[in-house]
């Protein structure tokens, strides 16, 4: 399975635009690029995913680099609850998830 | 709320000893997951089953066993437990098996404590 690299943790101010990057330089080009969070003492919960294009639904947007050797996720206004570890998954033809060490967001009021 | 249940929620036990989880999935999704999470190892994928049947293996230890019954509930049972065991489970659920793009719904998870 390919592997992806994010940074450990990032910040943010409450109600202001997040980018959250993903690298993963060794995309095969049937990987979709999935984005799953997990919140404070609950399960993982799917965020968005996407193979070539820039992808947006009601929680966040997906932009793919056009070589898809890296991604980022974006919460255009974040809030408290948007507090979570962020985690980048690349999925071939398979189920299972991998899961890295993801992004632990903190967002400040 | 995902629509996937778990119980019980909380699991303390002895050293040696065997537990049940249990995994109800959402209505309609034929495929259940289990993850494990624990500190030190994160998130990991232990074992997938669709409609009754064994499709993925992951990091799964032998003294760990599951199965899915005829109405699609899941569990998993570990035995001989260990201080090492003690970590919190997760199941999840998807509509089908075998693609890149099945959405998984989890549940609340179990939280496992090995005395």
């Amino acid at each position: 399975d390919a592997k992806t690299t994010q940074p450990n943790s990032m910040e943010s101010n409450e109600e202001e635009p997040v980018h959250l990057p993903c690298n993963h330089s060794t995309i095969s080009g049937t990987d979709y690029i999935h984005w799953y969070r997990q919140l404070p003492s609950q399960g993982p919960e799917y965020v968005i995913h996407g193979l070539t294009s820039n992808v947006n639904n009601r929680m966040a947007s997906l932009a793919i680099a056009e070589d898809r050797k890296s991604s980022t996720l974006i919460l255009h206004r974040a809030t408290l609850r948007d507090a979570a570890v962020y985690y980048c998954i690349l999925r071939g033809n398979t189920d299972k998830l991998i899961f890295g060490t993801g992004t632990r967001l903190q967002v400040f009021p | 709320d995902s629509g996937v249940t778990q119980t019980p929620k909380h699991l303390i036990t002895a050293t040696g000893q065997r537990v049940t989880l249990r995994c109800s999935p959402r209505s309609g999704d034929l495929s259940v997951y289990w993850y494990q999470q624990s500190l030190d190892q994160g998130l990991q994928f232990l074992i997938q089953y669709y409609n009754g049947e064994e499709r993925a293996k992951g990091n799964i230890l032998e003294r760990f066993s599951a199965q899915q019954f005829p109405d699609l509930h899941s569990e998993l049972n570990l035995s001989s437990l260990e201080l090492g065991d003690s970590a919190l489970y997760f199941c999840a659920s998807s509509v089908g098996a075998t693609s890149g793009v099945n959405t998984q719904y989890f549940g609340p998870g179990t939280r496992l404590t090995v005395l």
